[in-house]
């Protein structure tokens, strides 16, 4: 399988926990995005990556959500002290950006389904 | 402020019958306008992606159209199959530097 791959799936935890999901994009791929989606809305944008290099992230992004990509390849974004607040659908897209094209076309990720009980 | 207003919320349609779905943008600068489609507890898949100065683009039964001076959008699905259930994203990247715009979705069920 050749697409982007998140793990896990489902993640179920006590509020106050700390999470930590992984996101492997499509090789080759130079750019990675984070997004939650909650029920009955569209995704809405976290942060996303250039290569290593975090270059934006939204103010949904609070203190306790990190995000990282440490080698260009695979992310992972962290929830420390977890609220019921962050239960919701976590979605990693990877694009190839080049300065020739306007698409820039976005893949996404199964996601990964959080419940913070 | 930059939105993505989509209509219907939901929609139930009878298989093989066709249907049209609308998206209404207020995004400016205006760089490219997408559709997803999204599987119930899946990540969203591309259907089309349109240019301002693209009208209309097919996807085998999925044709979308674009008119960029009223800033509207809609997607066509021809002889609906039972498979097409899901909800239908539109999406608008705004400028060259902007990130994407979602609207919330049009949930599409087909009944047989």
């Amino acid at each position: 399988d050749t697409g982007v791959s998140q793990d896990p799936r489902h993640k179920i935890t006590k509020r106050g926990q700390n999470v930590t999901f992984r996101c492997d994009p499509i090789s080759e791929h130079n750019r990675l995005y984070w997004y939650r989606q909650t029920l009955g809305q569209g995704p809405e944008f976290l942060t996303y990556f250039q290569n290593e290099a975090q270059l934006e992230k939204s103010r949904l992004l609070s203190d306790r959500f990190s995000a990282e990509r440490p080698k260009g390849s695979f992310s992972t974004l962290e929830i420390q002290r977890t609220e019921q607040g962050d239960s919701a659908m976590y979605l990693c897209a990877s694009s190839l950006a080049r300065y020739d094209s306007s698409y820039n076309e976005q893949f996404f990720g199964p996601g990964t389904r959080l419940t913070v009980l | 402020k930059n939105q993505v207003e989509q209509s219907p919320q939901s929609l139930i349609i009878l298989e093989r019958k066709n249907c049209t779905l609308q998206c209404n943008y207020t995004v400016s600068p205006f760089s490219n306008l997408r559709w997803y489609k999204q599987d119930t507890g899946r990540g969203p898949v591309s259907l089309t992606i349109m240019t301002f100065s693209e009208n209309t683009k097919s996807n085998g039964r999925y044709t979308a159209t674009l008119d960029a001076d009223t800033k509207q959008s809609s997607l066509h699905i021809t002889a609906s199959q039972l498979s097409d259930s899901a909800s239908y994203i539109c999406v608008v990247k705004p400028g060259s530097q902007g990130n994407l715009i979602f609207g919330k979705g049009t949930k599409l069920s087909v009944k047989p």
